[in-house]
């Protein structure tokens, strides 16, 4: 079975840009989370979604990132506009009732932002 | 206030003998689950172990092994005959009783030495 799918897996924009990232969760997960992952803030969680509804989204840094869940198997995260501070590595996490809502993880996608 | 505390910012253990990194947690949740996720240089999130806290026996995969001691709210790795492969962060995590939020602690970074 595939594993969660994010591209891209590299990104190096400007400042300004916008940049949208984008997650395909397992089949049948029904939990989807984004996280951010930097060397001083270790990992973070941005927001989560259940059944494509966005339920807490307190951990996203501010206006400037929006995410959505148009349907069970895919998700975006956007950044508009891109600041250097946005340099990070971004994971989707998705999860499932069983084996206690284990989260698995995409391969992450290494955003730099000059 | 933090509710996963790795104390281990960095160990070291020889090719095939044993290693234990340290991982308490707060709650008060009665439900909750911990979980072990391995993170190479390569930067991927691999999922290894996982415990409920209404789980009787310590949780085995393989050569991992969570020593569970729910009184002293520890929930210790155990990597029995180390790899060379083994070397990456190891981060211990928390689920609370929503089963929706999941608490990570900063890491350990383990070198295995030939």
């Amino acid at each position: 079975d595939a594993g969660v799918i994010q591209s891209p897996r590299h990104e190096v924009t400007e400042m300004g840009q916008e940049v949208t990232l984008r997650c395909k969760p397992i089949s049948g997960h029904d939990y989807l989370f984004w996280y951010r992952q930097t060397m001083m803030r270790g990992l973070e969680l941005l927001i989560y979604f259940n059944n494509n509804v966005p339920i807490d989204d307190s951990g996203m840094p501010e206006d400037r990132f929006s995410a959505k869940m148009p349907n069970a198997s895919f998700s975006t995260l956007k950044i508009q506009p891109s600041e250097p501070r946005d340099s990070a590595v971004y994971f989707c996490a998705s999860s499932f009732l069983l084996q206690g809502r284990t989260q698995y993880f995409g391969p992450g996608t290494r955003l730099t932002v000059l | 206030a933090q509710k996963i505390t790795q104390t281990q910012p960095g160990m070291f253990v020889q090719e095939k003998e044993a290693v234990t990194l340290d991982c308490t947690y707060d709650t008060s949740d009665p439900s909750y689950g911990l979980f072990w996720y391995k993170q190479p240089s390569s930067g991927e999130m691999i999922f290894l172990i996982y415990q409920g806290s209404y789980d009787q026996q310590n949780a085995t995969e393989g050569r991992y092994s969570l020593n569970f001691q729910k009184a002293r709210k520890s929930a210790n790795l155990v990597i029995s005959a180390s790899q060379l492969g083994d070397s990456a962060m190891y981060f211990c995590a928390m689920r609370d009783d929503t089963g929706n939020q999941f608490y990570f602690g900063t890491g350990t970074s383990l070198t295995v030495i030939p």
